[in-house]
């Protein structure tokens, strides 16, 4: 079956290390997407790709990177420059239409102590 | 800026009764598509309903219907026959078409409890 995929649901790090979560998708989309949810708020968006190798920061990327290689992933880093990087990560993926919705993965959620 | 905007951060109902789930937004394009996305309590996102901008007729999906007033800029999420399994949260999303990059926006979400 085609989606999205994201790994591992549940990460812990301790603060200062930088990681990385993983998104992969296998429905054939060109457009990829990193959301960010903290407890009882809407997504915020921190970066997207239209294409590979090709991507643009969103409304929250500092302290995040991103790189897009192939076309079915779409690696997150939360480096340790990211303030507060405890909150549940989403990744999402969209045929590149106006009208098209975003299919998502069921998230990860990073505890950073 | 386009905006979302969710006025209610909590609802409740009863099993098999109506609710509707207030959105309005802002923005200045003629052109844009609304969505509302459910959130159960295991977090995946599942997409409901779409309406565009230029559709004249209010989107229906199944008990979802999106009772869409473009002159008052809101798209209101109507669930029919309520179900205990519609406790969720519920997101209402626009797409911002910026620089030919498709994105969503999305609303803080309003929590629906329903009971039986």
């Amino acid at each position: 079956d085609g989606g999205i995929t994201q790994s591992p649901k549940y990460l812990f790090r301790k603060e200062g290390q930088n990681v990385t979560l993983s998104c992969e998708q296998n429905l054939n989309h060109d457009a990829m997407y990193w959301y960010r949810q903290d407890p009882g708020q809407g997504l915020r968006l921190i970066y997207y790709s239209q294409i590979v190798n090709d991507f643009q920061k969103g409304d929250i990327a500092e302290g995040y990177s991103v790189s897009r290689e192939k076309k079915e992933s779409f690696p997150l880093t939360v480096t340790s420059a990211q303030k507060n990087p405890t909150a549940f990560y989403l990744c999402a993926s969209s045929i590149d239409s106006g009208n098209s919705p975003l299919h998502f993965g069921n998230g990860t959620r990073l505890t950073v102590t | 800026a386009q905006k979302i905007t969710q006025t209610q951060p909590g609802m409740f109902v009863q099993e098999k009764e109506a609710v509707t789930l207030d959105c309005t937004y802002d923005t200045s394009d003629q052109s844009y598509g609304l969505f509302w996305y459910k959130q159960p309590s295991s977090g995946e996102m599942i997409f409901l309903i779409y309406q565009g901008s230029y559709d004249e007729q209010n989107a229906t999906e199944g008990r979802y219907s999106l009772n869409f007033q473009k002159a008052r800029k809101s798209a209101n999420l109507v669930i029919s026959a309520s179900q205990l399994g519609d406790s969720a949260m519920y997101f209402c999303a626009m797409r911002d078409l910026l620089g030919g990059y498709n994105k969503l926006i999305f609303g803080a979400g309003t929590r629906l409890a329903v009971h039986p």
